[in-house]
């Protein structure tokens, strides 16, 4: 299957800061991204879909100031969590799709915010 | 969007056969049913997918009946690595405008 690159695997950060999590499909164009967040013990909550050159579309409840998205290109996406704060320590796992009935998904990102 | 249920739990035994069945009651024509299996502190990962009858890999088997309202993951002789998280999914053939998890189905194999 196609691979789909997420980095960084985890991350520390202080309350307050940002941080960016990348997400790259390796070895083919992705023309829609999803990001999704993972509480223990939870299912994959669907945060936001994008597709490239496009704005993100984000689900009710999340907020588009705070997770901020960005898909400038066919292999790229990603999420900037601003101002971080311990409410936000979560896994966060982005998928990639060509537009196919397929959808590969990243390693995820096991974000703490201290 | 096609909802999905699945049983919250199930346990088995190594070299048992394991099946899950996910019920997508209303499914829409143009829909394919897919199963992924997510291992703690990873992504999920693709097992099969398939749109009506059977569809077997070298992992595991998908039986989808005629009405399609729900479909049976076949997994053959599990081990103790097959304990995981599986989600089944429905999504529409013009592409991953949505993909939207339920609470998946967590198997425990044990020795």
């Amino acid at each position: 299957g196609a691979v789909v690159s997420q980095h960084p695997s985890w991350v520390i950060c202080k309350s307050g800061t940002s941080v960016k999590i990348e997400c790259r499909s390796l070895d083919f164009q992705a023309t829609t991204m999803f990001w999704y967040r993972q509480f223990p013990k939870q299912s994959l909550m669907l945060m936001a879909t994008s597709n490239e050159g496009s704005k993100a579309t984000y689900e009710q409840g999340v907020e588009k100031d705070k997770f901020l998205i960005n898909h400038a290109s066919l292999t790229l996406s990603t999420l900037t969590v601003t101002s971080a704060h311990p409410e936000d320590s979560s896994f966060y796992i982005c998928s990639a799709s060509s537009g196919g009935t397929e959808a590969f998904f990243g390693q995820g990102t096991r974000l703490t915010v201290v | 969007l096609a909802k999905t249920t699945q049983p919250i739990s199930m346990d088995s035994y190594e070299g048992q056969e394991v099946n899950i069945t996910c019920s997508h009651n209303n499914i829409a024509t143009n829909d394919y049913i897919t199963w992924y299996q997510q291992f703690p502190s990873q992504g999920p990962r693709f097992i099969i997918q398939g749109y009506k009858t059977k569809v077997t890999n070298e992992v595991a088997s998908l039986f989808i009946p005629a009405d399609r309202k729900s479909s049976t993951l076949s997994l053959p002789r599990v081990s103790l690595s097959d304990t995981a998280v599986y989600y089944c999914l429905v999504v529409g053939d013009s592409g991953y405008s949505t993909l939207t998890f339920g609470k998946g189905t967590m198997l425990l194999v044990s020795p």
